[in-house]
Formats: C-alpha cells, sequence, structure tokens
C-alpha cells in the first residue's frame, strides 16, 4: 500500500442517514485531497487541504461536508445523500498542494453506495 | 483549460509484446503531465512523471513514457507486456490555480493483457 489507509472500504447507507469516511497518511505531508470516481467518468477533485486549511472547493454539494483535524486525517462527513452520489470515492495526499513536482499518493478508496 | 485524452478505451495485447496507452493534451504554458495505473479495488499509484528535461521518461515497474510536444503527447509504453500489467491507467495534467496544484485526469484506458 502507498501510506495512504481509508475506512471504511465499503459503505451503504440510506438517503436520510449520516455517515463520515476517513482518511489517514503516514507520510509526513502537508496536503491532502478528497475525489470521486465514477463509473466512465473522470476522477472529480472535490476538496483540498493543505496544513489543514481548505483551499479548494470544486462546487461540491453541501451534503458532503469536509474536515480536517490535523495534517494527518481527512474525513468527509456525509448527510442526506442521492443515489447518483455513490461511486468510489479516492484520499490522496502530497507534499504540499502547491509544488509542481509533487506527485499524490492514494488511498484504496471507499466504495459507497446509496440506497 | 488545462486537459488530456485517452483516445482508447481499452487496449488488448499480448504478453511479451510492446504495449502503448496513448494520451493528447491541451495545456497553456509548460505541461507538467502525470501517468497513474490503478489495479482491481485500489487506489491509483503513481507511475512516473514529466517535468522538464528528456522526453523519454522512465517510470515504475519498467514503464516509459515519450513526451512529444509537437504532437502534444505523451503516451506510455512498456517494451514487453506482463499479465500483471492488467489494470486501469489514467494520464493527468497538472494545473495551477493561484492556491493549489489540482491534478486533471483523463477517463481512462483500460490494459489487457493476455497469455
Amino acid at each position: 500500500e502507498t501510506g495512504v489507509t481509508q475506512t471504511p472500504r465499503h459503505l451503504v447507507m440510506g438517503m436520510t442517514n449520516k455517515k463520515s469516511l476517513k482518511c489517514e497518511q503516514h507520510l509526513g505531508h502537508n496536503a491532502m485531497y478528497w475525489y470521486k470516481q465514477s463509473a466512465k467518468k473522470p476522477l472529480e477533485l472535490m476538496f483540498v487541504y493543505s496544513l489543514e486549511e481548505r483551499v479548494e472547493n470544486n462546487s461540491v454539494p453541501s451534503r458532503f461536508s469536509p474536515e480536517c483535524p490535523n495534517s494527518s486525517h481527512l474525513f468527509l462527513h456525509l448527510h442526506t445523500l442521492q443515489p447518483e452520489d455513490s461511486a468510489l470515492y479516492l484520499c490522496a495526499s502530497s507534499q504540499d498542494a502547491t509544488g509542481s513536482y509533487n506527485e499524490q499518493f492514494f488511498g484504496p478508496g471507499t466504495r459507497l453506495t446509496v440506497l | 483549460a488545462q486537459s488530456v485524452a485517452q483516445p482508447e478505451d481499452q487496449v488488448n495485447v499480448a504478453e511479451g509484446n510492446p504495449l502503448t496507452v496513448k494520451c493528447t493534451y491541451s495545456v497553456s504554458g509548460n505541461p507538467y503531465l502525470f501517468w497513474y495505473v490503478q489495479y482491481p479495488n485500489r487506489g491509483l499509484q503513481f507511475l512516473l512523471k514529466y517535468i522538464t528535461g528528456d522526453n523519454l521518461v522512465k517510470g515504475s515497474y519498467g514503464f516509459e513514457a515519450e513526451f512529444n510536444k509537437s504532437q502534444t503527447s505523451f503516451h506510455l509504453k512498456k517494451p514487453s507486456a506482463l499479465v500483471s500489467d492488467s489494470a486501469l491507467y489514467f494520464c493527468a495534467v497538472r494545473k495551477y490555480t493561484g492556491t493549489a496544484s489540482k491534478l486533471t485526469f483523463g477517463t481512462g484506458t483500460r490494459l489487457q493483457v493476455t497469455l
């Protein structure tokens, strides 16, 4: 694995549930990212955090709420989701958020199904 | 806008034969290009990147990519394919938004290597 872990790996939830996705990176990086991967669509960047501060929010609906309590942990809080939100949610980290040369390291993802 | 295109949804190749996975880019300024691979039920793994310098970039697992400015291409190559190379491959381009470096991914190409 790449040093980025995500839990849970699979999640099934109803439209009225509240759940959270967790990401942890063990690489000493300062930037963390949330991506959404849907079938037959490019990866969509959702949020970028740099040193626990949100620096990018790509027009993501408010039913997705990120939280970054420290540079090693990133959460995605979910509430009142829609079936079209079913996807693989990937977390990534990089040395920093602005460097040109820093590749991103990805976690294995959480497969989310909204019923 | 920065973008990449992967014209092939799937590439099939026999084990031992050379493989090429195509990527073309559209950027303003100098391109920063990446290749990632995704194995089943796993996150994306970094393979290689082009920032500047030699047009032939060598990466992990015997892969290399050739940057061609005149054709705006960054094709991924390997001289001899293995069955274990079967996976989903993504090309990406870096864009700096003023607050963060973002990766814009292509739609992915599925590589199938058969015996």
